[in-house]
């Protein structure tokens, strides 16, 4: 059975460039979520995928964005980066509300 | 709203001792989740016992315990037999039904270092 994959492991970006996280969700899981971890805090939800629906959202801006594919890995977009965006990004695959299994996370600086 | 609350940003226990990690919550739905996770200086999230509010005893797996007092509203994890290699950050967390999704809400974790 293959775990959570995110890439890429580390990512260096300048203040309004756009980026994009990849996801693969573990084997028989359709639903992935979103986290932010900012240094010294816990993850903060950014955003839910289910059937290649977004189904629930935080408290993020709409630059954040996000889509699910028919083999139900992800992808996050952020656009017009901010300072503020530099973060672990969190990816977590379940099925539907089962437990949220993580991958190892995309290291994002920016600027 | 759900909120979760560590209220220990660090501790220290000797190989072998075991230790209690507290936890408390606060909700105001009937039916809920709480987790335990683990997160290594690598940074990946590692799913460690479950607890859901309906369930009469409580969890264990392994050296895992979770201490679950749904009066009181807390969610303390108890490793025993502490080992080197659970050095890390600990986060309590709480699954939240919204409508038609849920989502994990997080505490802002407490780092374990375990001594030889």
């Amino acid at each position: 059975e293959t775990g959570v994959t995110q890439s890429p492991t580390h990512l260096i970006k300048t203040r309004g460039q756009q980026v994009t996280l990849r996801c693969s969700s573990q084997s028989g899981h359709n639903t992935v979520s979103w986290y932010q971890q900012a240094l010294g805090q816990g993850p903060q939800f950014i955003f839910q995928y289910y059937r290649e629906e977004e189904n629930g959202r935080g408290n993020f801006p709409p630059r954040f964005s996000g889509l699910q594919f028919p083999n139900y890995s992800s992808e996050l977009n952020v656009n017009a980066l901010e300072l503020d965006d530099s973060a672990l990004y969190l990816c977590a695959s379940s099925l539907m509300s089962d437990t949220q299994y993580f991958g190892p996370g995309t290291r994002l600086t920016v600027l | 709203a759900q909120k979760i609350t560590q209220t220990q940003p660090g501790m220290f226990v000797q190989e072998k001792e075991a230790v209690t990690l507290d936890c408390t919550y606060d909700t105001s739905d009937p039916s809920y989740g709480l987790f335990w996770y683990k997160q290594p200086s690598s940074g990946e999230m590692i799913f460690l016992i479950y607890q859901g509010s309906y369930d009469q005893q409580n969890a264990t797996e392994g050296r895992y315990s979770l201490n679950f007092q749904k009066a009181r509203k807390s969610a303390n994890l108890v490793i025993s037999a502490s080992q080197l290699g659970d050095s890390a950050m600990y986060f309590c967390a709480m699954r939240a039904r919204n409508s038609g999704y849920s989502t994990l809400t997080f505490g802002k974790g407490t780092m374990l270092l375990v001594s030889p």
